[in-house]
């Protein structure tokens, strides 16, 4: 089974402070997905990773890929209130013709204070 | 359309009761997934589908029988559940390709009484 360890679970914060939120694992995956959840809603893609080293960067967002696929980080500057919510990291692997399968991270609630 | 749309949003039903989760996508996706949440943890892979046949059992217990009807449709049919299988059933869909993106619907909030 491959796990994916994130961290912290949670976290409450001022607006306008930066915050990172990690994502390891002792397994590769094809690709890492960042996720995010509201309430009775189901998680809305934020970004994909595939590339080793990679850095993408979503407004105040920044999203990297360790150089060896196992790990990744998610860092907002400035949060603002709008950015509170449930951050689920994901590895994916990709069973031939089976789809996408997604291991999910223990998620990061994320709580910014005005 | 990017939608997954679910149905029932909320479902309370009793352990000798028989009942059905829907999903419906128009994206022509050929990938569905049901996945389960339980409260305040992430979601977990129960089944997936892919071309309309069911390409992965993450062991799940056989009260829930999964169908793929059609490209657009997937169920997932419940019987004689127990009360640990309240949960928030999340259903998925993406293109079969390598790394696409899943759509989740927003879910049926389930209680077994």
């Amino acid at each position: 089974t491959q796990l994916l360890e994130q961290s912290p679970q949670f976290l409450s914060i001022q607006e306008g402070e930066n915050l990172t939120v990690y994502c390891n694992s002792s397994s590769v995956f094809s690709s890492l997905q960042w996720y995010r959840q509201e309430p009775g809603e189901g998680p809305v893609l934020l970004v994909t990773v595939v590339t080793g080293g990679e850095v993408k960067k979503l407004k105040r967002l920044t999203f990297q890929f360790g150089d060896a696929r196992k790990d990744s980080s998610l860092h907002i500057t400035a949060a603002q209130p709008g950015d509170t919510g449930l951050y689920l990291c994901a590895g994916a692997v990709h069973p031939y013709n089976a789809g996408n399968m997604l291991t999910f991270g223990g998620g990061t609630r994320l709580m910014v204070k005005p | 359309d990017t939608e997954v749309t679910q149905t029932p949003k909320h479902l309370v039903m009793g352990m000798t009761n028989k009942k059905s989760l829907k999903c419906e996508q128009h994206m022509g996706h050929r990938a569905m997934y049901w996945y389960k949440q339980k409260a305040k943890k992430p979601p977990e892979l129960m089944f997936v589908y892919s071309y309309e046949k069911l390409s992965i059992n993450e062991s799940v217990p056989s009260r829930f029988s999964p169908e793929c009807p059609n490209s657009s449709l997937l169920n997932l049919h419940l019987h004689a559940l127990q009360p640990e299988d309240s949960a928030l059933y999340l259903c998925a869909s993406s293109q079969v390709l390598q790394d696409e993106k899943l759509f989740f619907g927003s879910g049926t909030q389930l209680s077994v009484l």
